[in-house]
């Protein structure tokens, strides 16, 4: 059964910290990992990664994966309490391009 | 900015009623999503269609959800009847086709069932 599992659940931060988040996948016939941001309302993308070692980044954000150890990490700088949310990960399959989510991590800024 | 519409936003009702979800999806998208998120969980896949044909529809308990697209565009999620463990958020989403996968989600229906 496809897993993807996200860590840790919930971390609060004060605003300029560094967070980095992780996302594990086991999954057959992968074909991309993708992030998105959910606040109070439909997530929202952030990211989506097919090749290892190439970091892609979005001012603040940046994120890479390893396909060899089958993990990706997200990581914010310099936080700001507009960053508060639900992070989640998922892994899509190049059988199907079915999304499989992971539980989300919880980010709290506070200022 | 073209945004996928989903309503209502909230619904509250009884077990054993019917309810129904509706979507529209970004003008264009041929591939239309439903999921299910219950508190503390991501999005479950409930059914996919590419523009009116059920492409997947493994998770989703037929005995009481069903799900339409007729014409290709809009879509709606039924449930008839509603049980307590249906509370969650249903999320809609679109993608221009299944195999680009940068999928655009609408704002949700949150649904409570007393």
């Amino acid at each position: 059964e496809d897993k993807v599992v996200q860590s840790p659940l919930s971390l609060v931060v004060h605003e300029g910290d560094t967070v980095t988040l992780n996302c594990s996948y086991e999954v057959t016939n992968f074909r991309s990992l993708l992030w998105y941001k959910q606040e109070k309302k439909a997530p929202t993308f952030l990211f989506m990664l097919t090749s290892s070692g190439i970091e892609k980044k979005s001012g603040r954000l940046s994120s890479i994966l390893d396909k060899k150890e089958l993990f990706s990490i997200l990581n914010i700088t310099a936080t700001q309490t507009g960053d508060s949310a639900i992070y989640l990960c998922a892994v899509e399959q190049s059988s199907d391009y079915k999304l499989s989510f992971g539980a989300g991590t919880t980010v709290t800024v506070r200022a | 900015e073209a945004e996928v519409a989903q309503s209502p936003r909230y619904k509250i009702t009884e077990k054993s009623q019917a309810v129904a979800f509706w979507c529209d999806p970004i003008s264009g998208h041929a591939t239309l999503y439903w999921y299910r998120q219950i508190l503390g969980q991501g999005p479950e896949l409930l059914v996919q269609f590419q523009d009116e044909s059920v492409v997947d529809d493994s998770q989703l308990p037929k005995d009481r959800f069903s799900a339409e697209r007729l014409k290709g565009v809009d879509s709606t999620l039924k449930i008839q009847p509603a049980e307590l463990g249906d509370s969650a958020m249903y999320l809609c989403a679109s993608s221009y086709w299944t195999s680009n996968n940068e999928q655009f989600f609408g704002p949700g229906t949150r649904l409570t069932v007393l």
